[in-house]
């Protein structure tokens, strides 16, 4: 079964500095996408990056970057230069095609602080 | 573009009532997702619609339906509401076709229990 595992549950940050958050995904797939959604107070999921997986290179979207490790199955966000608008629920959800559906499994959340 | 709209924001059930759940997709989705979030599951998959037709289904029980509209609008629809049932519903529409295509999610509405 495809699981998404995010081990910290709360994190915090200074405003200005760089904080990662975790994920670890399970699959016997080889063709998926991983995701980073951001969830602020107005509940909406927003989309931060998004990662191929046959595709090497990380993906990098301005101040937010992961490191994507295929053969770990490790998907980190690592967020620079951290702003107090970063602060919010960030979820990894990793996608698959089943029967020609595409489901989306999400992790459990890291609930982000940002200090100023 | 238009976003994905849910409807209501809010709402307050009685334990045992029903309640349906409207969501529009934006223009041009065809694929409609819903998701129940709550502290203790998280986010965790309901059913997929797709031209009309579910194409996936998650572990929730039968009091848990959906449909789908020629127009892609979606419903959602919980029967015999129970207290577990209190939850944030998160729909997201997507274009539906395999490949880098991106989910769009709704604000979504909380559903309260009482």
């Amino acid at each position: 079964a495809q699981t998404v595992t995010q081990s910290q549950p709360e994190m915090s940050v200074q405003e200005a500095e760089t904080v990662t958050l975790s994920c670890t995904y399970d699959t016997s797939e080889s063709d998926y996408y991983l995701f980073w959604y951001k969830q602020p107070p107005s509940r909406q999921m927003i989309l931060v990056i998004r990662q191929e997986a046959y595709k090497q290179q990380n993906a990098t979207e301005n101040r937010f970057s992961v490191n994507f490790q295929k053969a770990a199955k490790s998907f980190s966000l690592k967020i620079s230069d951290s702003q107090l608008g970063d602060a919010a629920m960030y979820f990894c959800a990793y996608r698959y095609t089943q029967g020609g559906s595409e489901k989306l499994v999400f992790g459990k959340g890291t609930k982000l602080t940002v200090n100023p | 573009k238009a976003g994905v709209t849910q409807t209501p924001r809010y709402l307050i059930k009685t334990r045992g009532q029903q309640v349906t759940l409207s969501c529009s997709p934006i223009s041009g989705h065809r694929s409609v997702s819903w998701y129940q979030q709550t502290p203790g599951q998280g986010l965790q998959f309901l059913f997929e619609y797709f031209s009309e037709t579910q194409r996936n289904k998650g572990n929730f029980p039968g009091r848990f339906s959906g449909r789908q509209f020629s127009n892609s609008r979606s419903e959602m629809n919980v029967s015999t509401l129970e207290l577990g049932d209190s939850a944030l519903y998160l729909c997201a529409s997507s274009l539906g076709r395999t490949g880098n295509t991106e989910a769009f999610f709704g604000q979504g509405t909380r559903l309260t229990v009482v």
